[in-house]
């Protein structure tokens, strides 16, 4: 059955930085794009970034935008998100996700904590 | 960027009743339009796609419809598992992909 098992939050100090890893299984990986999501305490889903299958194509949030990348290891089943520069409003839980055949995500992981606080 | 929103952002309904909640685009998304589930501690879980297909394994008490701008998902006679919040989310105009702020059903 597909799976996708975030790893790697935690608590870091604003200007800080973190990667996040995602290992999916249960599905070939390599034909799928991918994205994470994250929702603060509290609050709604926001996306944060998307890649194509192969990696060549990459979008960001706004938000994001300049601190964060995406990348993925085919090789490696798993998918990741650098997180640099992180601010308090970047705290949140953080779900990998995949894309079904359509834009819309069909298989989301359980999520990992990013808590960045002083 | 298209902006969804959802109404109301609090649905208080008895079990067996009927629930019928709102999403609204910006702009048009045609039917390109998803909703999710999410109960307390965990992942959202698809629901509904093309704005009128339910997902694999999901009871067909779910019902979605609407297409353009405005969106509705209902559920027929709610039982004790659907008490969750539901989200919109379009995939017409990307990226970004945007989600709506959420409706949360709980018990009357």
């Amino acid at each position: 059955q597909v799976q996708l098992v975030e790893s790697g939050g935690g608590l870091v100090k604003p200007g800080g930085s973190l990667r996040l890893s995602c290992s999916a299984s249960g599905f070939t990986f390599s034909d799928y794009y991918m994205s994470w999501i994250r929702q603060a305490p509290g609050k709604g889903l926001e996306w944060v970034s998307y890649i194509s299958s192969r990696g060549s194509t990459l979008f960001y949030a706004d938000s994001v935008k300049g601190r964060f990348t995406i990348s993925r290891d085919n090789a490696k089943n798993s998918l990741y998100l650098q997180m640099n520069s992180l601010r308090a409003e970047d705290t949140a839980v953080y779900y990998c996700a995949r894309y079904s055949s359509g834009w819309y995500f069909d298989y989301w992981g359980q999520g990992t904590l990013v808590t960045v606080s002083s | 960027e298209i902006v969804m929103t959802q109404s109301p952002a609090t649905l208080s309904v008895s079990p067996g009743e009927r629930a019928t909640l709102s999403c609204r685009a910006s702009q048009s998304v045609s039917s390109n339009l998803a909703w999710y589930q999410q109960k307390p501690g965990q992942a959202p879980r698809l629901l509904i796609y093309g704005a009128s297909t339910r997902a694999t394994g999901i009871p067909a008490r779910f019902s979605g419809g609407g297409s353009g701008t405005e969106f509705t998902l209902t559920i027929s006679s709610l039982q004790s598992e659907d008490f969750a919040v539901y989200y919109c989310q379009q995939y017409n105009n990307w990226p970004p992909f945007t989600f709506g702020p959420g409706t949360k059903v709980d018990i009357k």
